[in-house]
């Protein structure tokens, strides 16, 4: 079946150091959302990356989605102590389930 | 606004009980999903949900059972739980299929001892 894989698992930084995640998807993705999960919370919609090459950027994130559609990534600038938490990736193999990625669980030291 | 709803929030079950987790959203979403959230497995999706009475099978279907005679509501019954379905439970929906936002619920957390 597909999967779709983030690497790394953990990272932990020092506050104002750039963070990067990876994901990669066994099979090419329609679309690739990203998700925030505060720990102890419930994971939180960031945003959607539906053309190939797509570069979109929110404040100090930066996220990209592959040119065969298979990868993406999301970047942080300047980490500060609210960007703790799991980033997830998640797209749909063609229908309308998703499938999550294993996460990337981030810790800033302060 | 509700949005999306959980109950109950935390439960603790004995094995080989049967145990229904309840999810409730005030937007009319079509498309509902059940995940499980387990340390190094991420969201894993156990079924989900097009419109009432339509239902299909996720990656880890086995154990679980899910209804959809209404539109706003989606419960998750574990006809005899195990241990290993010890677990972090979300409940999302979205509105439209394949390329939408999935607004998650709070979440259930299920021990089973």
């Amino acid at each position: 079946g597909q999967q779709v894989m983030q690497i790394p698992q953990y990272q932990h930084v020092q506050e104002g150091e750039d963070f990067t995640t990876y994901c990669n998807s066994s099979t090419t993705l329609s679309n690739i959302q990203w998700y925030k999960q505060r720990p102890g919370g419930h994971p939180v919609f960031l945003i959607q990356l539906v053309k190939s090459g797509e570069v979109k950027k929110q404040k100090r994130l930066t996220f990209q989605f592959g040119e065969a559609k298979k990868n993406s990534s999301l970047h942080i600038t300047a980490t500060q102590t609210t960007d703790v938490g799991t980033y997830f990736c998640a797209g749909p193999p063609g229908t309308y389930k998703y499938i999550f990625g294993t996460g990337t669980r981030l810790k800033v030291l302060a | 606004d509700a949005g999306i709803t959980q109950s109950p929030r935390y439960k603790i079950t004995e094995t080989g009980r049967q145990v229904t987790l309840m999810c409730h959203q005030t937007w009319s979403h079509s498309y509902m999903f059940w995940y499980r959230q387990d340390l190094g497995h991420g969201l894993r999706l156990i079924y989900y949900s097009a419109a009432a009475d339509i239902t299909d099978k996720g990656e880890v279907p086995d154990g679980y059972v899910v209804s959809r005679s209404k539109t706003e509501n989606f419960p998750l019954t574990l006809e005899s739980a195990t241990r290993s379905q010890t677990s972090v439970y979300f409940c999302a929906s979205t509105r439209l299929a394949g390329g939408d936002t999935q607004y998650f619920g709070p979440g259930t957390r299920l021990t089973v001892l």
